[in-house]
């Protein structure tokens, strides 16, 4: 059973487009967060939501928003897609409390704006 | 602000030997969590082990164990009876009460046959 889902898994667009990724997960999480990996594989937080409720919003620029219309799903819409957004976007949720506290990640979504 | 430094942007390992991969931190929270994730070729970020701060006893999790030192604020990873399967980047995190996770910038592992 996939925990973290997200699709499309790549895409390639052009460079003023707007484009969606969409993420969901299964596991009950109240948490869930975008990152965004460079292509030097730096990882860095984009958002976080809890409950649907943005709790996160670091330095991006306001082309991204993200959308959650429930709990279970995040989903990151891109406008006006720039040369420097091509980069691996990662999904992931957590359950905030629970003793565990990991941070369980979707596949990743391959975006390349040409 | 919280910040993690991975100072070994690559390392290599002969097959079943031992390496060890550092990871420093720096953060102003009393409580927060440590965690190490993997990311094979496939792309997709693999929890590998994980400690929380309050607990003096290093975490392990079979051929996977750290050397947490809290008062230098350094969270090494090692790795022992290297396989080729652990071929990976590695990343270290902190995650405070915010949920906030920050990641090093990763450690290239080369496992040499």
């Amino acid at each position: 059973d996939t925990a973290v889902s997200q699709t499309p898994k790549y895409l390639v667009t052009q460079m003023g487009n707007d484009k969606s990724i969409k993420c969901e997960q299964n596991l009950g999480h109240d948490t869930m967060y975008w990152y965004k990996q460079d292509s030097k594989k730096f990882l860095k937080i984009m958002f976080s939501y809890n409950n649907k409720e943005l709790i996160i919003n670091e330095t991006v620029p306001n082309r991204f928003s993200p959308k959650s219309p429930d709990k279970a799903h995040l989903n990151l819409h891109i406008n006006s897609l720039e040369l420097g957004d091509s980069a691996v976007y990662f999904c992931a949720s957590s359950q905030p409390g629970s003793r565990e506290n990991e941070q369980f990640f979707g596949p990743g979504t391959r975006l390349t704006v040409l | 602000a919280q910040t993690v430094t991975q100072s070994q942007p690559e390392m290599s390992v002969q097959e079943a030997e031992t390496v060890t991969l550092s990871c420093t931190y720096d953060t102003s929270e009393s409580d927060y969590y440590l965690f190490w994730y993997k990311q094979p070729p496939s792309r997709q970020m693999i929890l590998v082990i994980r400690q929380e701060a309050y607990k003096q006893q290093n975490a392990t999790e079979n051929r996977f164990s750290v050397n947490f030192q809290k008062a230098a604020k350094s969270f090494s990873l090692k790795i022992s009876d290297s396989q080729l399967g652990d071929a990976a980047m590695y990343f270290c995190a902190t995650m405070n009460r915010d949920d906030k996770i920050i990641f090093g910038k990763g450690t290239r592992l080369h496992i040499l046959p």
